[in-house]
């Protein structure tokens, strides 16, 4: 059974541009969930999709956004970018986002902002 | 708001045992969650806790306290390779996991 698949893995924008990520969830899993990780910080919650549908949203500006498509793959889009939005983004997927649904992780996509 | 307080570092002996405490106060609970995540790589589910008590999982073992809004994880006959960073994450009332900030553990021989 595949994992969880996040493309690309590594990239390097400047200040200004804008980036799309991808996430591929595990096979029959619905819900994607997007955070964003640094070094001092930690994961903090961008959004969460379910049936293509937002369900929660965390703390970011406009700036970031994101859907999910009908076969529950998903993207997350940075415009503008900044500095500071140099991270490692993780997707991770669960059949539901209920109780003891477990999440389960990509490897991430390392972004750089110049 | 929410909070989730986890200790930054721990050092411990190989073969000795540690517990890793998490501390929450967040908008609704439906379940405590810990992670392991080695560096450069992806975070791994090691154990869920949604009523008071604890949880057995081989060398580990997490305890929660509802009303205290506490949770610790216990890892005993430590190993090198146990050497990780241990996130503490809640789902919350809209069914959102937020994470802490994350234990970095090192194990010395």
């Amino acid at each position: 059974k595949a994992g969880v698949t996040q493309t690309p893995r590594y990239l390097i924008k400047t200040r200004g541009q804008q980036v799309t990520l991808s996430c591929s969830p595990i096979s029959g899993h619905r819900s994607v969930s997007w955070y964003q990780q640094t070094p001092g910080q930690g994961l903090q919650f961008l959004f969460e999709y379910f049936s293509e549908t937002q369900r929660n949203k965390g703390n970011f500006p406009g700036r970031f956004s994101g859907r999910q498509f009908s076969n529950s793959r998903s993207e997350m889009n940075v415009s503008t970018l900044e500095l500071g939005d140099s991270a490692l983004y993780l997707c991770a997927s669960s059949l539901t986002s209920a109780g003891a649904n477990v999440l389960t992780f990509g490897a991430g996509s390392r972004l750089t902002v110049l | 708001g929410q909070n989730i307080d986890q200790p930054t570092e721990m050092t411990a002996t190989e073969g000795a045992i540690v517990q890793i405490n998490c501390t929450y106060q967040t908008s609704g609970f439906n379940g405590l969650f810990w992670y392991q995540q080695h560096a450069g790589e992806a975070p791994t589910f090691l154990s869920y806790n949604v009523l008071d008590g604890l949880e057995e999982k081989g060398r580990f073992s997490s305890f929660l306290s509802r009303s205290k809004g506490y949770s610790y994880l216990l890892l005993k006959e430590l190993q090198m390779k146990d050497s990780a960073s241990y996130l503490c994450a809640v789902r919350g009332n809209n069914n959102d996991m937020r994470f802490g900030a994350g234990t970095r553990l090192t194990v010395k021989p």
